[in-house]
């Protein structure tokens, strides 16, 4: 099966801190997105990108920036942590536009004190 | 833009029964459609997905039929199990840009 690996599991932050998240899939995967789960709004879309040195801005982008290196890698920074970005933070990769699935990590659990 | 609603947020049902959840959407583009599952502390799984109008699509005893002239999705089963008590995602994506986004989620909760 498709492989989509995140770390940290877990990370509690100061508030004003630098958090990043990171994620690497082994699919050769054009596609990765970076979704954060909240109970009452499901899914919400973040950052996305279409392959290695692209971004794009998902639904909800404020306080949050994205980084695609390579195709395997995309991470998601926040440069000034807020306690309203306590959340988990899911990363997936494929190719959707292609009506094929989309794989996702296990998450990421992120505390902001 | 483009949205996906879910208007139920928690569905409560007896084992055996049937049950539907409702998905609507809006986008312009031709869209394709996915139903994702979520079980308590797991990464969400496809369930289903489609992109033909007016066909059924089955999996897992779960089906689904996309009616582009409503815009909806709704995920069925004729006999629900403990096991699906889970949460239910339904999301849209299209063709050209593979930006894919998500429902609110409806939590299924199956009972004995």
């Amino acid at each position: 099966e498709a492989a989509v690996t995140q770390s940290p599991r877990n990370k509690v932050a100061v508030t004003g801190g630098k958090v990043t998240l990171s994620c690497n899939q082994t699919n050769n995967h054009n596609n990765m997105y970076w979704y954060r789960q909240d109970t009452g709004h499901g899914l919400r879309l973040i950052h996305y990108s279409y392959g290695a040195g692209s971004t794009e801005k998902g639904d909800i982008p404020d306080g949050y920036k994205a980084s695609r290196p390579s195709q395997e890698n995309f991470s998601l920074i926040l440069e000034l942590a807020t306690p309203s970005q306590t959340s988990v933070y899911f990363c997936a990769s494929g190719d959707p536009q292609g009506a094929t699935e989309v794989f996702f990590g296990k998450g990421t659990r992120l505390t902001v004190v | 833009g483009d949205s996906v609603t879910q208007t139920e947020g928690l569905v409560t049902l007896t084992k055996g029964l049937p049950v539907m959840l409702n998905c609507t959407y809006q986008t312009t583009y031709s869209p394709f459609l996915f139903w994702y599952v979520q079980h308590l502390n797991e990464a969400p799984k496809l369930l289903l997905k489609s992109s033909t109008d007016n066909k059924r699509t089955e999996h897992q005893g779960f089906y689904a039929t996309l009616h582009k002239s409503s815009s909806s999705f709704h995920l069925q089963k004729s006999s629900v199990q403990l096991s699906d008590s889970a949460l239910y995602f339904c999301a849209l994506s299209d063709y050209n840009q593979g930006k894919l986004i998500f429902g609110q989620g409806t939590k299924l909760s199956i009972k004995p």
